[in-house]
């Protein structure tokens, strides 16, 4: 059974740099599948930040590139995101997700619980 | 850019059918994918590929994607089935993976 789990601070101060890991249990980034991060704003919908296919292609979101850094520890089986110079409208709830497609992006099939973060000084 | 559109609100009385639409531009010659999320929960895939289900969706969830529209199909609608649906699709020139804004079924 396959299951995420992010870690990481609740709470990141203004113009600093939001970092998470999402720990991999039950599979391998070797398994063929594309690894994403995913955000909902509060009482808001979802918006993709990112997608990782391990050691091959990255694409992230126009709107988040230049801050956005998404990589992967094969030997610790995490995903990690990172986020610089964040602002209040950073703060969302953030889930780790891995794409059900092999090798393409086709849709999120197993997600984290989430975990929520407040930009806040 | 690319935007996929969805309407912000689907009501259906239970054991009826309910649909929801997503469109974009030449959305039927793209993959679409869409998501069921309850509050404080985690969003979960009910179909992907236009019309595949994961293991575990009920058969009464069911796909379709043509033209410009991506169409999600309830059947037999019952109360649980009250939540947020999300569409999705991978647009190979922008390089974005697009989630729709979300359509909040709601089971009178």
């Amino acid at each position: 059974q396959v299951q995420l789990q992010e870690s990481g601070p609740g709470l990141v101060k203004p113009s600093e740099t939001l970092s998470l890991t999402c720990a991999v249990s039950g599979d391998s980034f070797s398994s063929g599948h594309y690894w994403g991060w995913i955000r909902q704003p509060p009482g808001k919908g979802l918006e993709w930040i990112g997608s990782v296919y391990p050691n091959v292609n990255t694409h992230h979101n126009s709107s988040l590139k230049s801050r956005v850094t998404i990589s992967v520890d094969t030997s610790k089986n995490q995903l990690s995101l990172k986020l610089s110079s964040v602002t209040a409208a950073d703060t969302a709830v953030y889930f780790c997700a891995r794409d059900v497609g092999l090798r393409q992006l086709v849709g999120f099939d197993i997600w984290s619980q989430g975990t929520m973060v407040t930009v806040s000084s | 850019s690319y935007e996929l559109t969805q309407p912000p609100s689907v009501s259906v009385s239970p054991g009826e059918t309910a649909t929801i639409t997503c469109s974009g531009h030449d959305l039927g010659a793209k993959f679409a994918c869409w998501y069921q999320q309850k509050p404080g929960q985690s969003p979960v895939l009910l179909i992907y590929e236009d019309n595949k289900r994961p293991s575990g969706i009920p058969d009464r969830f069911s796909g379709s994607n043509s033209g410009n529209t991506a169409t999600l199909t309830i059947r037999g609608t019952q109360a649980m089935d009250e939540a947020d649906y999300y569409c999705q699709t991978w647009d190979a020139y922008t390089g974005l993976y697009v989630f729709g804004a979300g359509t909040k079924v709601t089971v009178l």
